[in-house]
């Protein structure tokens, strides 16, 4: 059965810094990987889908790597803002289970 | 419009009334979703519907009762609910539902449901 981890579950950085949120998964056949966030009491929003075949995928300052083989995947946020505050979360679809799999997701508070 | 719309965006119920959720998408996708979001736990899937068919169906209690009449509209029925289903409901849209031509998935901000 997949699981799909991510690790913290809450991050606390000062503004301007970079940094990454990582995502593991156990069943290594999926056929993709999508980056969400969400603000308190809302919807997901899609931030980042990658492909099985493809290794990263980016959007502004954003960067999401796929490392299918150990299972990982990470999101890099560059020069980050007060307004990048939100719980992200990554869901991995496909694996044995063919389904979408959603993580715990990390709680991010950009300090101003 | 554009997106993932659900109406309404709060509901408060007490454990005899009946009530519906809707989730309509202009995106022209073919599978909808509903998922069930509760304070410290993973979105849970609960059903899927492709090309307005059912295709799975999480192992979710009968007091919930999903409508597709078109590939556009989703309906979750509710009706003699527990305290405990008490959460954020979230419908879903992709442009299909299996293999690697899934694409995206895109999601609705969600129907906040208290139960008295």
């Amino acid at each position: 059965k997949q699981e799909v981890t991510q690790i913290p579950a809450a991050l606390s950085v000062p503004e301007g810094e970079n940094l990454v949120l990582n995502c593991s998964f156990t069943d290594s056949a999926i056929y993709n990987l999508q980056w969400f966030r969400q603000d308190p009491g809302k919807g997901l929003t899609s931030l980042l889908l990658i492909q099985s075949s493809q290794r990263e995928q980016t959007s502004g300052r954003l960067n999401a790597s796929l490392d299918k083989s150990s299972g990982r995947s990470t999101l890099y946020i560059a020069a980050s803002q007060p307004g990048d505050s939100a719980t992200y979360l990554c869901a991995v679809y496909g694996g044995r289970d063919d389904k979408i799999i959603f993580g715990k997701g990390t709680r991010l508070h950009i300090l101003p | 419009e554009t997106g993932v719309t659900q109406t309404p965006r709060h509901l408060v119920m007490g454990m005899t009334n009946k009530k519906s959720l809707k989730c309509e998408q202009h995106l022209g996708h073919n599978a909808m979703y509903w998922y069930k979001q509760s304070a410290k736990k993973p979105l849970e899937l609960m059903f899927v519907y492709s090309l307005e068919e059912r295709v799975e169906n999480n192992s979710v209690p009968s007091r919930f009762s999903p409508e597709c009449p078109n590939s556009s509209h989703l309906f979750l029925h509710l009706h003699t609910l527990q305290p405990e289903d008490s959460a954020l409901y979230l419908c879903a849209s992709s442009q299909g539902d299996r293999g690697p031509d899934t694409g995206e998935l895109f999601f609705g901000e969600g129907s906040r449901l208290t139960v008295l």
